[in-house]
């Protein structure tokens, strides 16, 4: 298996802009999260799914954010409009079960 | 509130001597512990669990203690190699509620084994 795949690895975008990050989780696993990590916060946990359904989307900051997931190969997260606090690394995790989850490589944002 | 915490940011080793990293926790409704590795550039990578029913896990080079009374786990690595300086973050998982399926992450320790 190819592990959590993540797209673009790097996004560079202008305050104000749409940005839309992707991930494909490993195949068979039915929970997906997304992270982001900064320097001061660490790792936070933004969204997770279960089944494709929305468990827990309390970490999200603001309505700016946004995350669908439309079937088990699939997720993205939204955010529009995007703010130079947004700059991060974002990371989508998958796991089946809820025990080990196992992580992309990332989408490092900057919002400028 | 912090409910997983790794207080050392850092910890340098010699290489070949033990690295011993700590974490301690405040939710008792934990039942599942993990330590995660992470290279930059990378994301993090699973390394070892423990289930909140045992007291010692082993895999290698790597061990994982748990006392629960304490709400205290450690990661020891033995030998240490250059190899494992990274990042180490320390995770606990809720049993029961409403957020069951997801991972409370600490702030992470970077460890430097020098040779």
């Amino acid at each position: 298996d190819a592990g959590v795949i993540q797209s673009p690895r790097h996004e560079v975008t202008e305050m104000g802009q749409e940005v839309t990050l992707r991930c494909k989780p490993i195949s068979g696993h039915d929970y997906l999260f997304w992270y982001r990590q900064t320097m001061m916060r660490g790792l936070e946990l933004l969204i997770y799914f279960n089944n494709n359904v929305p468990i827990d989307d309390s970490g999200m900051p603001e309505d700016r954010f946004s995350a669908k997931m439309p079937n088990a190969s699939f997720s993205n997260l939204k955010i529009q409009p995007s703010e130079p606090r947004d700059s991060a690394v974002y990371f989508c995790a998958s796991s089946f079960n809820t025990y080990e989850q196992y992580f992309g490589p990332g989408t490092r944002l900057t919002v400028t | 509130d912090q409910q997983v915490k790794q207080n050392s940011p850092s910890l340098s080793v010699q290489e070949g001597r033990i690295s011993i990293l700590n974490c301690d926790y405040t939710n008792s409704m934990f039942d599942y512990f993990l330590w995660y590795k992470k290279y930059p550039a990378e994301g993090p990578t699973f390394l070892i669990s423990i289930s909140s029913i045992k007291d010692k896990n082993e895999d290698g080079r790597f061990t994982v203690f748990l006392n629960k009374s304490a709400k205290h786990l450690s990661l020891h690595i033995v030998p240490s190699q250059p190899g494992d300086s990274a990042v180490y973050f320390c995770a606990a998982r809720r049993a029961f509620g409403g957020s069951q399926g997801n991972l409370i992450f600490g702030k992470g320790t970077k460890l430097s084994v020098k040779p």
